[in-house]
């Protein structure tokens, strides 16, 4: 099935250092997700973007749906360290659910300590 | 949030066994639940959508008669995975659809499934 770009593929920080991830689509979505998973655990939402050009905040996480509708990046400040794991971003052709996410590829953080 | 519970969280059977994974939606009602595996350092990949009450709707690529899905009450889902052979080895999560917005889908925990 088809996967959306996401970068990096991993990064390795150090704690209190801001992070940022991008994910880009040949392809318009109407919704963006943004999700954490934690080692064999479910997905669990982060931030839902509905809008072009929407900017979110939750917390220390920050996500913007692009203009295009073709991309989305997440920002986190200040790194702690719960939230080491695999951050995943999805897009929904539809605003309204029972529609399918289609999945980015992740992006892996691990704190150094 | 609202929470979907899936059974079991990890199972290990023999080659050639079935299994059944239940997918559950315990504080609200879903008439969309999907099914998504997912191999180790890989992303998430949707297998089928399961409507209550009706037959589930399969991706490309995914085998119907191998992985069956039965959407039987609003808050109930199973997938079976039929004949399993290790290939089939995964990590199988679930989701349900609480509301109508894209942020109103929760995930399941997971169930791994290891086959000898």
């Amino acid at each position: 099935g088809q996967q959306l770009n996401q970068s990096p593929q991993s990064m390795f920080i150090q704690e209190g250092e801001d992070v940022s991830m991008n994910c880009t689509s040949s392809s318009i979505f109407n919704t963006w997700l943004w999700y954490k998973q934690d080692p064999g655990e479910g997905p669990v939402l982060l931030i839902a973007l509905y809008k072009a050009g929407e900017l979110t905040s939750n917390g220390r996480l920050t996500a913007q749906f692009g203009i295009t509708r073709k991309d989305s990046f997440l920002n986190i400040s200040a790194s702690i360290p719960s939230d080491v794991g695999i951050y995943f971003c999805a897009g929904q052709d539809a605003n309204f659910g029972n529609e399918k996410l289609t999945f980015g590829t992740g992006t892996r953080l691990t704190i150094i300590p | 949030g609202a929470v979907v519970s899936q059974h079991p969280s990890w199972v290990i059977c023999k080659s050639g066994t079935s299994v059944k994974i239940e997918c559950r939606s315990l504080d609200f009602q879903a008439t969309t639940m999907f099914w998504y595996r997912q191999f180790p350092k890989q992303s998430l990949m949707l297998m089928a959508t399961s409507n209550e009450g009706s037959k589930a709707t399969y991706e490309q690529g995914v085998e119907k008669d191998k992985f069956l899905i039965n959407h039987a009450s609003l808050t109930l889902s199973t997938l079976t995975v039929t004949s399993a052979h290790p290939e089939d080895s995964s990590f199988y999560i679930c989701s349900a659809q609480e509301g109508p917005r894209a942020g109103e889908l929760f995930f399941g925990e997971g169930s791994r499934l290891t086959v000898l």
